[in-house]
């Protein structure tokens, strides 16, 4: 089975710019997170997303969106981007009643 | 979630066994404590969660103190793959569809000395 993916692996943006992340789950998996990762620190958690609604929100401001598709699938959107967005940009998918989230390998995102 | 407390780094010899100690002094009495680690480059990768009792999968084994206030990550034979930052991060038992992430601290860089 093919693992969480996520497109593009890297990019760059200017800031004040928008950017789209995508995320594919594993196959059967209807639960996806998103976090954000600086270097040198933890991943810290954004969205929640469970059968398309979102479920659960970290301390991240409006600019950062996100929403999930019927194929639960899932794009992270961040608007007017900041030179502090820079960061890996992690998704991670699970199953209703399991114990583990499987991370995909994420998304540097680049503000210059 | 309570917090949690780990070195900051730690160096073991392959071969040997790797015990990665945190302390989660604020622990509640439904908090699990859970295990990941973050090979470079790589989204983080669980390894083990736990109540009260020892654990053990093929990965990894734990084991939380008595009065659960800290708890050690045992890799039994490490190698040089092993090498990767480790978090152990305590919460209400995380299940699939669940509201709320993981809550990620600075965690441990354990390096495996060839």
């Amino acid at each position: 089975d093919a693992g969480v993916t996520q497109s593009p692996t890297h990019l760059i943006k200017t800031r004040g710019q928008q950017v789209t992340l995508r995320c594919s789950p594993i196959s059967g998996h209807k639960s996806v997170s998103w976090y954000q990762q600086v270097l040198g620190q933890g991943p810290q958690f954004i969205f929640q997303y469970y059968e398309k609604e979102e479920r659960g929100r970290g301390n991240f401001p409006d600019r950062f969106s996100a929403r999930q598709f019927p194929n639960y699938s899932s794009e992270l959107n961040v608007n007017a981007l900041l030179l502090g967005d820079s960061a890996l940009y992690l998704c991670a998918s699970s199953r209703q009643g399991a114990r583990g989230y499987t991370f995909g390998s994420g998304t540097r995102l680049t503000v210059v | 979630d309570a917090k949690t407390t780990q070195p900051t780094s730690m160096d073991c010899a392959e071969g040997r066994a790797a015990n990665l100690p945190c302390n989660h002094s604020t622990i509640s009495g439904n908090e699990y404590v859970y295990w990941y680690r973050q090979i470079h480059s790589q989204g983080p990768q669980y390894i083990i969660h736990g109540l009260k009792n020892n654990e053990t999968n093929e990965m990894a084994s734990l084991i939380i103190t008595e009065d659960r206030k800290s708890s050690t990550l045992i890799l039994p034979h490490a190698t040089l793959r092993d090498t990767a930052v480790y978090y152990c991060i305590v919460r209400v038992e995380l299940v699939g569809g669940g509201a709320d992430g993981l809550t990620f601290g600075k965690g441990t860089h354990l390096i495996i000395q060839p």
